[in-house]
């Protein structure tokens, strides 16, 4: 079955600054590909996500890449804001198209 | 609101106790899941239903019993449960059980004592 990986497990960044999340999956049959953020208390809810025809996807200041070759893709948020902390998961599907998700990342921007 | 509500938001239960967790979702989506979220573990799939039927299981002990009577409508019976099951309990449901997108109840923070 498909397995997910997350990296870093938390990440702080400066208010302002960058913050890259990065995800690596194991089966090559995987074409789907969200990512959920997860803020204290709440549910998860999907921010963005990328099929295996796309290689890049923007919205405002989050963007997702995918290298399907290597089987990783990323998320990027770009000038962080305070209520960019969360947790955020990304998840991949399996062969049967099953959502498999990675450990999260906790992001704290700081100001 | 998403349009997935889980009942209740909070249980505590001892081990020899029976009870209940209530998914509904007014989404017309036809896939609903039951995942199990652990401090620091990743989200764990427990049970898919797609058109009321259960087509996955994912090694879950039986102490966790899944029923969907309808297509909007999810239980997880449990029973006879351990202080490692103490969790929060995520419903989900999306358009079709393939590749798209799953949108998640506020769960079930359970706690067994």
């Amino acid at each position: 079955g498909e397995n997910v990986e997350q990296h870093p497990s938390t990440l702080s960044v400066q208010e302002g600054d960058s913050a890259v999340i990065k995800c690596t999956y194991s089966d090559s049959a995987s074409n789907y590909f969200p990512w959920y953020k997860q803020e204290l208390g709440k549910r998860p809810q999907l921010i963005i996500d990328i099929r295996s025809n796309v290689g890049e996807k923007k919205d405002q200041r989050i963007a997702v890449t995918l290298n399907k070759t290597a089987k990783h893709f990323s998320l990027h948020i770009t000038e962080t804001q305070p209520e960019d902390s969360a947790v955020y998961f990304c998840a991949a599907t399996d062969s049967w198209g099953k959502l498999q998700f990675g450990a999260g990342t906790q992001v704290v921007v700081t100001p | 609101e998403t349009g997935v509500t889980q009942t209740p938001r909070h249980l505590v239960m001892g081990m020899t106790n029976k009870k209940s967790l209530k998914c509904e979702q007014h989404l017309g989506h036809n896939a609903m899941y039951w995942y199990k979220q652990s401090a620091k573990k990743p989200l764990e799939l427990m049970f898919v239903y797609n058109f009321k039927e259960q087509t996955e299981n994912n090694s879950v002990p039986s102490r966790f019993s899944p029923e969907c009577p309808n297509s909007s409508h999810l239980f997880l019976h449990l029973h006879t449960l351990q202080p490692e099951d103490s969790a929060l309990y995520l419903c989900a449901s999306s358009q079709d059980r393939v590749n798209t997108e799953a949108f998640f109840g506020q769960g079930t923070r359970l706690t067994v004592v």
